[in-house]
């Protein structure tokens, strides 16, 4: 079966250091987004991609970068990680426009 | 710019009494409408969506939503909660056109059912 699988499941890191998420689908969808997901605010967006070599910046983009040099993978890029990123990440896909998300299980990111 | 709002961080229901979740959107045209659940350490589930068409929509686990333009709502109902009910609830609003589902989430409804 099709898959987005996100690793690591756990991460603590220190300020300042550079941590990357990866997210790896096997839906072969164009489509691929990052969220993170803070107790108060739901879900929101911090990058988005609409295929191999596009990005795009959501609303919470500042501090994070994202490539796409394949289908399958959207790694997200915390450049110097801040207390203000602990949170837990979601990477999710989809086929086309209006189609729903399928949702990795997320990776819980702790900066000490 | 779109919007959601669920206006219950908290619900408590007994098991077997009926549900409803509130969801309230914000767009300047037809929305995509989708509801979501999640399990405890678990990502996001589809539940039921909702692009065109009849505005009462079905589910997967018995659930159902109805859209109001009217009201610029899309509320979740289940007629009896089960105790595996039990997660949150993300109602999402997106945009239809473009090349991507881009969507926006409300902030959640946390379900507890009590036995």
């Amino acid at each position: 079966d099709a898959e987005i699988t996100q690793s690591p499941r756990h991460k603590i890191t220190e300020t300042g250091r550079q941590v990357t998420l990866a997210c790896h689908q096997t839906w072969n969808h164009n489509n691929m987004f990052w969220y993170r997901q803070d107790l108060g605010h739901g879900l929101r967006l911090i990058h988005y991609s609409y295929g191999v070599q596009d990005t795009n910046k959501g609303e919470v983009s500042d501090g994070y970068s994202v490539s796409r040099s394949n289908t399958e993978d959207l790694p997200l890029t915390l450049e110097s990680a801040a207390s203000s990123q602990t949170s837990v990440y979601f990477c999710a896909s989809s086929e086309t426009g209006g189609s729903p998300l399928h949702f990795g299980n997320g990776t819980r990111l702790t900066v000490t | 710019a779109q919007s959601v709002t669920q206006p219950d961080i908290h619900i408590t229901v007994s098991e077997g009494a009926s549900l409803e979740l509130r969801c309230n959107y914000s767009y300047g045209a037809t929305p995509y409408l989708f509801w979501y659940v999640q399990s405890p350490g678990q990502g996001l589930q589809l539940l039921l969506k909702y692009f065109s068409g009849d505005t009462l929509v079905q589910g997967i686990k018995g659930f159902e939503a109805e859209f109001k333009r009217s009201q610029s709502s899309f509320n979740l109902r289940k007629p009896s909660v089960h105790w595996s009910d039990a997660a949150e609830y993300f109602c999402a609003v997106g945009a239809i056109g473009g090349t991507a589902s881009k969507l926006t989430f409300g902030t959640g409804t946390r379900l507890q059912v009590t036995l």
